[in-house]
């Protein structure tokens, strides 16, 4: 597999149920990207690993949700206590190290949330 | 604060016309400029841009960046069906003029290519 992977590709929740999603990226890379992006708009940055360290996260990111890449291999993003605003197409993107030939981000196929 | 802006966001015109998309931007510690097209799914990358002046081409695409006036072009030629999609332009930014960058998006050009 040399795409980025992610999973489920849909899911449906009821609001107030926690929801996690998990993203495989290409093996060589160690940059790891979540995007939230919804209807009309372009993706919105959340959260930035390098390697298996948090190292950014947006102002989008409230407490109820969190994200974790241990081993720096695959990450997990969980959604507490979910809300309609949650809904939303979950986008996963992963780049090789800084100053490597093919430098370009690749995205993952995304998981779209919807809460009910 | 930093901002992409795309123009038009949606466009529609005949198969065999030729289109020009567009990006400005206002980000502090630029570092590069990406397009993307976008079909429902996962982005797919078509280019990346770091200096002003240099065009880059894959076929009937091709692409510009001006840093001084802060602004790039998508252009697409003999457009085909297939060429209808999301076109999103994003740039990356280093924070505290730092190594690590994320990706700051526009919302995107839709063209749809009639036949």
């Amino acid at each position: 597999d040399t795409g980025v992977s992610q999973d489920p590709r849909h899911k449906i929740t009821k609001r107030g149920q926690n929801v996690t999603f998990r993203c495989d990226p290409i093996s060589e890379h160690n940059r790891l990207y979540w995007y939230r992006q919804t209807l009309g708009q372009g993706p919105e940055f959340l959260t930035y690993f390098q390697n298996e360290a948090q190292l950014e996260k947006s102002r989008l990111l409230s407490d109820r949700f969190s994200a974790e890449r241990p081993k720096g291999s695959f990450s997990t993003l969980e959604i507490q206590r979910t809300e309609q605003g949650d809904s939303a197409m979950y986008l996963c993107a992963s780049a090789p190290k800084q100053g490597t030939a093919n430098y370009g981000y690749t995205f993952g196929s995304g998981t779209r949330l919807t809460v009910v | 604060e930093d901002k992409v802006v795309q123009s038009p966001l949606s466009l529609v015109v005949h198969e065999g016309d030729t289109v020009t998309l567009n990006c400005s931007y206002e980000v502090t510690n630029f570092r590069s400029l990406l397009w993307y097209k976008q079909e429902k799914k996962a982005p797919t990358f078509l280019f990346m841009l770091t200096s002003s002046g240099i065009e880059k081409k894959s076929g009937r695409l091709s692409s510009i960046l001006d840093k001084k006036e802060l602004f790039s072009i998508l252009n697409i030629t003999a457009t085909q069906t297939g060429d209808s999609a999301v076109y999103l332009c994003a740039v990356e930014a280093s924070k505290y003029g730092g190594s690590q960058g994320n990706l700051i998006f526009g919302k995107g050009t839709k063209l749809s290519v009639k036949p």
